[in-house]
């Protein structure tokens, strides 16, 4: 079966620090991999998407950017913290092949304050 | 383009009464929509989806929802409510504009009072 994992848990990082937030996929193959940001009292926001290794799709210019080194690793980095960034980051996975009916696999997230 | 409205942020009930969690949509192709759950600080976990066979779809944990295509509604229901249910819950939707994206709703909230 498919598994997702997602660290840290938890994150307390000052202004100005980098950031890099690691998710892994198990079980699947060219999988779509997604990084979605709620913060305090607001929906779900969709910051990137790739449908492939080096593919990123950006939705919202920002202080963030995200890597896919492998096929099933997905990385959410930044240079320099603000502390717009802090909300509660979940990535996901979905079924590539028949992507239009699949639904979106979540991770348990990481709660990143920055202080 | 596609939306999706939840039609309530915050629905109070008691524990054992029935829940109805309302969700409406706007698409211009076939829809795929699907109901998540999110418990405090965790991940969002798939309820349910409906994906053009039956309209009325069967969720995990006793939840159901009903694909109304007139109505342009996919409302989430459960007969009697449990202390656990209490979480937020987000309805979702792909019309196949684009293969890679759901659209997901501004979510709602669902407290369970004893």
């Amino acid at each position: 079966s498919q598994t997702i994992h997602q660290w840290p848990a938890t994150l307390v990082q000052p202004v100005g620090s980098p950031l890099s937030l690691e998710c892994t996929v198990e079980g699947t193959s060219n999988p779509n991999l997604y990084w979605y940001r709620q913060a305090a009292g607001r929906g779900l926001q969709l910051l990137f998407y790739s449908v492939g290794i080096g593919q990123i799709s950006s939705e919202v210019p920002q202080n963030l950017s995200a890597s896919r080194p492998q096929d099933r690793q997905f990385i959410l980095s930044s240079k320099k913290l603000l502390l717009s960034d802090s909300g509660f980051y979940l990535c996901a996975w979905k079924d590539r092949p028949s992507s239009y009916n699949s639904p979106l696999h979540f991770g348990n997230g990481t709660r990143l304050t920055v202080t | 383009a596609q939306s999706v409205t939840q039609l309530d942020s915050h629905v109070s009930v008691s524990e054992g009464t029935p829940v109805l969690l309302r969700c409406n949509y706007s698409s211009s192709y076939s829809p795929s929509l699907f109901w998540y759950v999110q418990h405090p600080n965790k991940g969002l976990q798939l309820l349910l989806k409906y994906t053009s066979a039956a309209t009325l779809v069967k969720g995990i944990n006793g939840f159901e929802a009903e694909f109304k295509k007139s109505e342009t509604s996919f409302h989430l229901t459960k007969p009697s409510a449990h202390m656990s249910d209490a979480a937020e819950y987000f309805c979702a939707l792909n019309s196949g504009g684009s293969n890679y994206k759901l659209t997901f709703g501004k979510g709602t909230l669902l407290t369970v009072n004893p």
